[in-house]
């Protein structure tokens, strides 16, 4: 079984406008990343968020965490073309040594 | 530094054969993990390894097996392959599974005929 659930499954915007991808869990965390996946390739890590914190920045990247409503979400500002690809939120279920991941969400930038 | 390298990047089993697909890293990580990744889903986890010589099962492990003899190598032996381990075959590297952040290779693709 799959701990997050990403939504929407697929997002289609153009260049400049935001990006925001929402992911779903199930059991308690310890912490909660996105990942990011070219078409093809492997995962690159983007943000790391704790369970006792409810949002983190990096660069266009803005995630937030509600451990009450178990979700968290992912705004991408200023979409550039580049930012084509899926991504992925993954949670270490119920804080062990699993890393699980949700089905992604497929982000199409159009220029 | 290489990261995590993955072999092979293709390969073409027949049902019924075997093969290992060979996973190194060269970061000193002590947590290293497979999963596989189905068209259209997310990634899934066959087997985990918190340091030399401790393999667990993640939530897809049938039909796998897995070793752990040296921090740096981590394979994943099919023993009799099935069609419906056609997939794409990721490998991980993590210092430490609690303060997050895989280190993925570029996957390893097999089609089993």
């Amino acid at each position: 079984s799959q701990q997050g659930e990403e939504d929407p499954q697929a997002l289609s915007i153009q260049e400049g406008e935001n990006a925001t991808m929402n992911c779903s869990y199930k059991t308690s965390i310890n912490n909660l990343q996105w990942y990011r996946q070219n078409s093809g390739r492997g995962l690159v890590h983007l943000i790391l968020i704790r369970s006792n914190e409810r949002e983190k920045h990096s660069g266009r990247l803005r995630v937030t965490l509600d451990t009450s409503k178990k979700s968290s979400s992912l705004l991408i500002t200023a979409s550039r073309a580049a930012d084509t690809a899926s991504y992925f939120c993954a949670t270490d279920e119920g804080g062990g040594f699993k890393t699980i991941f949700g089905a992604g969400t497929r982000l199409f930038v159009k220029a | 530094n290489a990261g995590v390298t993955q072999t092979p990047k293709f390969q073409v089993l027949k049902t019924g054969q075997s093969m290992t697909l060979q996973c190194a890293q060269d970061m000193n990580h002590e947590y290293m993990s497979w999963y596989r990744q189905d068209p259209g889903m997310g990634l899934r986890l066959i087997h985990y390894s918190v340091g030399a010589g401790i393999t667990d099962q993640g939530e897809v492990p049938n039909g796998y097996n897995v070793s752990r003899s040296t921090t740096e190598d981590f394979p994943l032996r099919l023993l009799s392959a099935a069609p419906s381990q056609t997939s794409v075959y990721f490998c991980a590297s993590s210092y430490s599974p609690v303060t997050g952040e895989l280190f993925f290779g570029e996957g390893s693709r097999l089609t089993v005929l």
